[in-house]
């Protein structure tokens, strides 16, 4: 069955960077995406970006461009998404999702990681 | 940016009940419009596609509808395991948007 298992929950400093790693099986890793969608507490979703596992295409949302940078380790069957300059704003749980070709429907998700940012 | 508002925020309801929910886009998208029930704790689930594509493996009590700016999502007849949030979400361009929610409660 599909699968993505995301890493564990993160605490971090403001300023700093962290980097989620969300791992796929159950399906042929190269004929999807991953889209990266975040929850801050008691809040709506919001979309992060998209990265082919098949391409070199990514799009990232503007909202995070400059801080945001979505990986694909086809060897691991891995996505990563690293956020940098962290502000306490960020917390939030992080979902990885596989986005069908891109289209934008996100039909798995993994069981989210907490991001927490604090001083 | 697309805008989705979705209306109610919160509903409450009985187990039986006929739900409704409704998602406007702040311009056409056609018929790319999904969505999700997230219960507490939990991931999104996807519920419909295409706006009213039922995914595998969910009950087909859920239905949607609509196209362009307009939709909608059904519950013919909730039941105790359908309390949670619901939210629409554009799939017709980049960046991809959602509703703000709305959280069906038990009455």
């Amino acid at each position: 069955q599909v699968q993505l298992v995301q890493s564990g929950a993160e605490v971090k400093k403001p300023g700093a960077s962290v980097k989620v790693s969300c791992k796929a099986s159950g399906y042929t890793f190269t004929t999807f995406g991953i889209s990266w969608v975040r929850q801050a507490p008691g809040q709506g979703l919001e979309w992060m970006g998209w990265i082919s596992a098949y391409s070199d295409n990514k799009n990232p949302a503007q909202n995070f461009q400059g801080r945001v940078t979505m990986t694909t380790d086809t060897s691991t069957r891995t996505a990563y998404m690293e956020l940098k300059s962290l502000r306490s704003d960020d917390t939030a749980i992080y979902y990885c999702a596989r986005d069908v070709k891109g289209m934008g429907n996100f039909d798995y998700w993994g069981q989210g990681t907490l991001v927490t940012v604090s001083s | 940016d697309i805008q989705m508002t979705q209306s109610p925020s919160s509903l409450s309801a009985s187990v039986g009940d006929r739900v409704t929910i409704t998602c406007r886009a702040s311009q056409g998208i056609s018929s790319h419009l999904n969505w999700y029930q997230q219960k507490p704790g939990k991931a999104p689930n996807l519920l419909i596609y295409a706006a009213s594509s039922l995914q595998s493996g969910v009950p087909s009590r859920f239905s949607g509808s609509g196209s362009g700016t307009d939709f909608t999502l059904i519950i013919s007849s909730l039941q105790p395991e359908d309390f949670a949030s619901y939210y629409c979400q554009q799939s017709y361009t980049t960046p991809r948007t959602f509703g703000q929610g709305t959280k069906v409660e038990i009455k």
